[in-house]
């Protein structure tokens, strides 16, 4: 089956640690995102890609860092200049042949650092 | 780009009955999408329904179903029949900008 697949679901860090969340989709999408989420707040932005070895930063792009070498992959590395890493990280996909823009999700990764 | 609004924080319905959740949206573009995504605890995001803006006809997906004001730049979303199961976070992301607002929780009683 195809989609979109983010491990590990739960990840803990020391702080001053850099981490790396994984995001792998097998739809052949040609976009893919990453989105943060604080407990009762919506996605915010942080960066996409809607070609291999090209992106671009969202709203809140300091402390992260990404990388697409491949069109199925899309790491996302929180840096240790991230200030409040805990979150849940939620990774999209879009079809830019589809003219709607529908996004596909992964299930998330819920990253505590401590 | 285009902006949204999602006015309700929290909205609340009994199992079996009517509610509806507004979400209104400015844009200069003239064809464009609309979305309306639930996150239930699972926290996965999921689909719920599409409308395409120079479609007249209301979409519809089984119990859930738009009302798409164009003029009014209003996209509410009704759900039908209350499940417990359809108690989730509901988010009417921007088309243009990929951004999510707080959304709306749903609150679903027996």
């Amino acid at each position: 089956d195809g989609g979109i697949t983010q491990s590990p679901k739960y990840l803990f860090r020391k702080e001053g640690q850099n981490v790396t969340l994984s995001c792998e989709q097998n739809l052949n999408h040609d976009a893919m995102y990453w989105y943060r989420q604080d407990p009762g707040q919506g996605l915010r932005l942080i960066y996409y890609s809607q070609i291999v070895n090209d992106f671009q930063k969202g709203d809140i792009a300091e402390g992260y860092s990404v990388s697409r070498e491949k069109k199925e992959s899309f790491p996302l590395t929180v840096t240790s200049a991230q200030k409040n890493p805990t979150a849940f990280y939620l990774c999209a996909s879009i079809p830019l042949r589809d003219t709607a823009y529908e996004q596909y999700f992964g299930p998330g990764t819920r990253l505590t650092v401590t | 780009a285009q902006t949204v609004t999602q006015s309700q924080p929290e909205m609340s319905v009994q199992e079996a009955e009517t509610v509806t959740l507004s979400c209104t949206y400015d844009t200069s573009e003239s064809d464009y999408y609309l979305f309306w995504y639930k996150q239930p605890p699972s926290r996965q995001m999921i689909l719920v329904i599409r409308q395409e803006a120079y479609k007249q006809q209301n979409a519809t997906e089984n119990r859930f179903s738009v009302n798409f004001q164009k003029a009014a730049k209003s996209f509410s979303l009704k759900i039908s029949d209350s499940q417990l199961g359809d108690a989730a976070m509901y988010f009417c992301p921007s088309y243009s900008t990929l951004t999510f607002g707080k959304g709306t929780m749903l609150l679903v009683s027996p």
